[in-house]
């Protein structure tokens, strides 16, 4: 159980163009969904939290224009990076998570974006 | 601060050996959530283990155990006759009480060399 999947896995895009990767849980409701960056060979960094129906909550830094997330449904968030640029060529990784008691989160496979 | 510590970025170690990877945390809360992950080269985080702040037994799941010392805010886990397969990178996180946030440490790059 608690699978979280993530489409696409890699996007190569031209520079000014927009991308959109999608988090599904598969086999429970999120109450909440993450998305975290990562690049290589660091930890990961908390860009912005959505609950269902809500706005999301961005971390300091991280510019929420140009980084759309909706949270549409308790099983599908989006992460939209709107007019990429090469400087945001990273790993992008979502997590849902189940509100029981533990809190645990489970992450999908990642998306690798490249903008040429 | 750091709320997550993990001293060692990278080790490497033959196949067989036992390794330990050291996770200190920092939190004032008394409810709180702490979790080790492991990321293969393939990217996909894997949940590992989470233990709660009341909890302090040591666990132990086929080759993978872990020691939780809140005295010394530790959470520590030892991989027994490591394998090449477990090579990867592992994150140990924390979760307070006060939120849903995770805090990650920077993570230890485990490399078992055949």
């Amino acid at each position: 159980g608690a699978v979280v999947s993530q489409h696409p896995s890699w996007v190569i895009c031209k520079s000014g163009t927009s991308v959109k990767i999608e988090c599904r849980s598969l086999d429970f409701q999120a109450t909440t969904m993450f998305w975290y960056r990562q690049f290589p060979k660091q930890s990961l960094m908390l860009m912005a939290t959505s609950n269902e129906g809500s706005k999301a909550t961005y971390e300091q830094g991280v510019e929420k224009d140009k980084f759309l997330i909706n949270h549409a449904s308790l099983t599908l968030s989006t992460l939209t990076v709107t007019s990429a640029h090469p400087e945001d060529s990273s790993f992008y990784i979502c997590s849902a998570q189940y509100r029981d008691l533990t809190d645990t989160q489970y992450f999908g496979p990642g998306t690798r974006l490249t903008v040429l | 601060a750091q709320k997550v510590t993990q001293a060692q970025t990278e080790i490497s170690v033959v196949e067989k050996e036992d390794v330990t990877l050291d996770c200190v945390y920092e939190t004032r809360d008394t409810t709180y959530y702490l979790f080790w992950y492991k990321q293969p080269p393939s990217g996909e985080l894997v949940f590992l283990i989470r233990r709660n702040s009341f909890d302090e037994q040591n666990e132990i799941s086929g080759r993978y155990s872990w020691n939780f010392q809140k005295s010394t805010s530790s959470f520590n886990f030892t991989i027994t006759a490591s394998q090449v397969v477990d090579s990867a990178v592992y994150f140990c996180a924390l979760s307070e009480g006060t939120g849903n946030q995770f805090y990650f440490g920077t993570g230890t790059s485990l490399t078992v060399i055949p």
